[in-house]
């Protein structure tokens, strides 16, 4: 399975914008980037998936690198309810669905 | 949507015993999974259901566990000769039919083998 290499920790300020690095050199043609994150003492919630172009919803932005080797979660504006592990996960859906999650970045976001 | 349901939310045994878990899935939804979630680390595939129908069992799954999901609704997860290893948080989640559906992840039910 292809893997995806993530910091460990980030930090922001309230009502700042973040950006999530993640690196997946890896990455096959027919990969999925998807994000899920996980506030405390919650199940993962899903974020946002893309597979080359940007993509925006009400929640994030994800920016695809053309070559594909590396991606950015963008929260616009920091809250502190975004406090949270961010997962970048690949996944293209054959043979079932069972993402991989790594460890994640934890986000500590200050007010 | 009252979202995905586990019960118990946390569960204290000796090792040895036996424990089940119970999972009820968003009610719309074909696909029902299991996770577990180790201290520190990301959750862990384990098993997936499209109805009631089990396609993919991880090799984590060792004998001792089982899963079930009787007429396609809820799940059970049950460990037998619980282990201290065994001792984390296990989650279900639930999704439509589609390789790019949203996972929708329950709150878990955190295990502790004493």
């Amino acid at each position: 399975d292809a893997k995806t290499t993530q910091p460990n920790s980030m930090e922001s300020n309230e009502e700042e914008p973040v950006h999530l690095p993640c690196n997946h050199s890896t990455i096959s043609g027919t990969d999925y980037i998807h994000w899920y994150r996980q506030l405390p003492s919650q199940g993962p919630e899903y974020v946002i998936h893309g597979l080359t172009s940007n993509v925006n919803n009400r929640m994030a932005s994800l920016a695809i690198a053309e070559d594909r080797k590396s991606s950015t979660l963008i929260l616009h504006r920091a809250t502190l309810r975004d406090a949270a592990v961010y997962y970048c996960i690949l996944g293209n859906g054959n043979s079932g669905y069972a993402l991989n999650f790594g460890k994640g970045t934890s986000l500590l976001v200050t007010p | 949507d009252t979202g995905v349901s586990q019960d118990p939310r946390h569960k204290i045994t000796k090792r040895g015993q036996n424990v089940t878990f119970r999972c009820d899935p968003i009610s719309e939804h074909n696909r029902l999974y299991w996770y577990r979630q180790t201290l520190g680390q990301g959750p862990e595939f384990l098993t997936y259901f499209q109805n009631e129908a089990q396609l993919e069992k991880s090799r984590l799954l060792s004998d001792r566990f089982s899963a079930e999901r009787p007429k396609g609704s809820f799940s059970t997860l049950e460990i037998q000769r619980t282990e201290q290893g065994d001792s984390a948080m296990y989650l279900c989640a639930s999704s439509f039919l589609g390789s790019l559906a949203p996972l929708h992840f329950g709150n878990g039910t955190r295990l502790t083998v004493t």
